[in-house]
Formats: C-alpha cells, sequence, structure tokens
C-alpha cells in the first residue's frame, strides 16, 4: 500500500514568488490535512480538506491556501512568499474529517521550503 | 481550549537504559491522545494513541504510555532505549467535545549515547 505522497521534496524560492506543493493521500483516504512545521512554532495546523471542500482552516494568513481534486489529492498555495514561510511542509491522510484526530494521520515525508 | 505540554526539550539516556518522555495536556472533556515519532528528514508516524479504552496502550517499537485522567498525563516509556530511537518525539490531544484537531506538542528530542 502505498504511503502518503508529498512533492517535491525540497524547494527554493525567493521572496515575493509563488509556491504550490503536492499531496497523495493513501488509497481510500479521503480527507488531507496541512501542517506547516518550524522549529520556533512546532507543527502548526493550516487546514483540511475532504471531498473538494475545505473543512476547518488554521490561524494562517489569506496567502495560504488550498484546494482538493476529485481523486483526493490536494494542493496547497503560497503566495508573496516571507521569509518567515520557510518551513516544512506536512501532508497528513486520513480516511474523513475527524478521523485524524481519532485514530491518528498519516503523515508524508514533507516538503523543505527555503524562502531566500 | 485543549493544549499539551511536553516537558523537556531534549532527553538523553544511554542505550539499554529506560526512556521515559513526559507529555501533560488540558482538556475539560475526555481526551484522545497520540504519540507521534519523527525521524530527521521525514513526516510524523504514528507510535501509539488512547481513545478512551485501556489506559495502558501498547504502541510500535516497544513503546508504551499510560493514561492517568487524575495527573492529566500520557508519558511515553520504553524499558529499554536503543540507538535506533534516537528522533523526535510529539505529543498531541484531541478533546471530543470540541475542534476535532489534534494539537501537536513541541516535541521532545531523544538522544541515545552508546
Amino acid at each position: 500500500k502505498a504511503g502518503v505522497t508529498q512533492t517535491p521534496r525540497y524547494l527554493i524560492k525567493t521572496r515575493g514568488q509563488q509556491v504550490t506543493l503536492s499531496c497523495s493521500p493513501i488509497s481510500g483516504h479521503r480527507s488531507v490535512s496541512w501542517y506547516q512545521q518550524t522549529p520556533g512554532q512546532g507543527l502548526q495546523f493550516l487546514f483540511e480538506y475532504f471531498s473538494e471542500t475545505q473543512r476547518n482552516k488554521g490561524n494562517f494568513p489569506g496567502r495560504f491556501s488550498g484546494r482538493q481534486f476529485s481523486n483526493s489529492r490536494s494542493e496547497m498555495n503560497v503566495s508573496t512568499l516571507e521569509l518567515g514561510d520557510s518551513a516544512l511542509y506536512l501532508c497528513a491522510s486520513s480516511l474523513a474529517p475527524g478521523t485524524g484526530g481519532m485514530e491518528g494521520y498519516t503523515f508524508g515525508s514533507g516538503t523543505r521550503l527555503t524562502v531566500v | 481550549a485543549q493544549s499539551v505540554t511536553q516537558l523537556g526539550s531534549h532527553v538523553s539516556v544511554s542505550e539499554g537504559a529506560l526512556v521515559l518522555l513526559r507529555c501533560n495536556y488540558s482538556s475539560s472533556v475526555p481526551p484522545y491522545l497520540f504519540w507521534y515519532v519523527q525521524y530527521p528528514n521525514q513526516g510524523l508516524q504514528l507510535l501509539l494513541k488512547y481513545t478512551s479504552a485501556a489506559t495502558l496502550v501498547k504502541g510500535i517499537n516497544g513503546f508504551e504510555a499510560e493514561f492517568k485522567k487524575s495527573e492529566t498525563s500520557f508519558h511515553l516509556t520504553k524499558p529499554s532505549a536503543h540507538m535506533s530511537d534516537a528522533a523526535e518525539y510529539f505529543c498531541a490531544v484531541r478533546t471530543s467535545g470540541g475542534s476535532y484537531i489534534p494539537t501537536f506538542g513541541r516535541g521532545t528530542s531523544l538522544i541515545v549515547h552508546p
């Protein structure tokens, strides 16, 4: 059974640019959550998608957005990049909304974004 | 609001010694509790979870955790540390009565000396 696939693994961008990250959940999982991990703030919840709809959103500015496709694959986009957006972005897969908090998530290996 | 505190950002043990990683949570309703492990350049992997069944929960790689309601704790233990246990460990809590998004602790880095 394939795990959660995140692409790309590493990314270097310049301030002001935008970036798109991709996540394919485990087969059969229809909910995708995104987290930002930094040494200073730890793991912070960005948003959760299910059935192509955003179900929950964390406390991040509107520059952070996402979407989900009919095959459950999800993308997140960050526009007008700032130095502080440098982080490991983790995708977490679960069966349905809420199951990540009941059964636990399956995480991808993450995308390491560096903004210079 | 739910929260979780991991005591000690770094814990150092010798190979073969007991591992004890501390986690305290705050919740006004019965919680769901989790421990995850993160190896370098990897995502998080679920070690074990408490979902209101047995208070002593056994997980993968020989780890276990005990839910103590009176102490609002969910400490992670392993009788004998192995070099391969060196990693970052995260405790997470989700309260059943509110948001179902789990809140993660800041993490504890486990260092294992030969």
